[in-house]
C-alpha cells in the first residue's frame, strides 16, 4: 500500500495558463475523488469517479475545469485560462466502495496551485 | 444538505492538558458515516476514524477518544494529555451512504496548538 500520490506537490502559474495535476490513487480502489480546500476552510468536493466514469461534478467545478480517469487507474485534473481565484489546495482521495460496504477514504498530499 | 459545524475555530493547549474538539453534523440520510481528520502543516489528511450512524459506542484509541451522541448530532473528539506533536487542524466530516452520497461533507477544522 503505497497511499494515494500527488504531483506535483507546488504550482505556481500565471493567470490565463492552463495547468494540469496528476492523482495516483490506491491500486485497489475503485472511487477517485477531488476536493479542493482554501485557506482557513475544510476541502470542498469537486469532482468523484468510479472506475473511468465520472459520476458528479459539483457546482464548483466551473467550465473551465475537466478531469479525466481513463482505464479506472490515474486521475488528472485540469483548469484552462487560470485566475487568481484559483489558488487553493487540491486535493485526491481515493477509496474501495462495494455496495453499502464501509467507506473509507485515504488522502494524497495535495498538489498546491498558486496564480500569480 | 449535509452540513458540519466546528465551532471551535483555533483552541491553545499547554502540553498534558485534555483537549475536546467539538462537532456537530445535519444530515436527513439514516445511514451516513463520521470521521475526523488531522491535517498537519505538510497538508496530508490523515484519517483518525470512521463511525457509521448505527454505532452509537464511544470509542478509545491510546489518548484518543471519541463521543458520538445521536440525540444531539454531535461527535466530539478528545486528546487526553496532549502533545506537542497533536498539532495540527482538526476536521470533522460527513458522508452518506449508497451511490453518489459517499462523499465527504468537512467542516471547516479546528486549529489546535499544543504549547510545550
Amino acid at each position: 500500500d503505497t497511499g494515494v500520490s500527488q504531483d506535483p506537490r507546488h504550482k505556481i502559474t500565471k493567470r490565463g495558463q492552463n495547468v494540469t495535476f496528476r492523482c495516483d490513487p490506491i491500486s485497489e480502489h475503485n472511487r477517485l475523488y477531488w476536493y479542493r480546500q482554501t485557506l482557513g476552510q475544510g476541502p470542498e468536493f469537486l469532482t468523484y469517479f468510479q472506475n473511468e466514469a465520472q459520476l458528479e461534478k459539483s457546482r464548483l467545478l466551473s467550465d473551465r475545469f475537466s478531469a479525466e480517469r481513463p482505464k479506472g487507474s490515474f486521475s488528472t485534473l485540469e483548469i484552462q485560462r487560470t485566475e487568481q481565484g484559483d489558488s487553493a489546495m487540491y486535493l485526491c482521495a481515493s477509496s474501495l466502495v462495494k455496495g453499502k460496504g464501509v467507506f473509507k477514504a485515504f488522502f494524497g498530499q495535495g498538489t498546491r496551485l498558486t496564480v500569480v | 444538505a449535509q452540513k458540519v459545524t466546528q465551532a471551535q475555530t483555533e483552541i491553545s493547549v499547554v502540553e498534558k492538558e485534555d483537549v475536546t474538539l467539538d462537532c456537530v453534523y445535519e444530515t436527513r440520510d439514516t445511514t451516513y458515516y463520521l470521521f475526523w481528520y488531522k491535517q498537519p502543516p505538510s497538508g496530508e489528511l490523515v484519517f483518525l476514524i470512521r463511525r457509521n450512524s448505527f454505532d452509537e459506542q464511544n470509542e478509545i484509541s491510546g489518548r484518543y477518544s471519541w463521543n458520538f451522541q445521536k440525540s444531539t448530532s454531535s461527535f466530539n473528539f478528545t486528546i487526553t494529555a496532549s502533545q506537542v506533536v497533536d498539532s495540527a487542524v482538526y476536521f470533522c466530516a460527513l458522508s452518506g451512504s449508497g451511490g453518489s452520497n459517499y462523499k465527504l461533507t468537512f467542516g471547516k477544522g479546528t486549529l489546535l496548538t499544543v504549547n510545550p
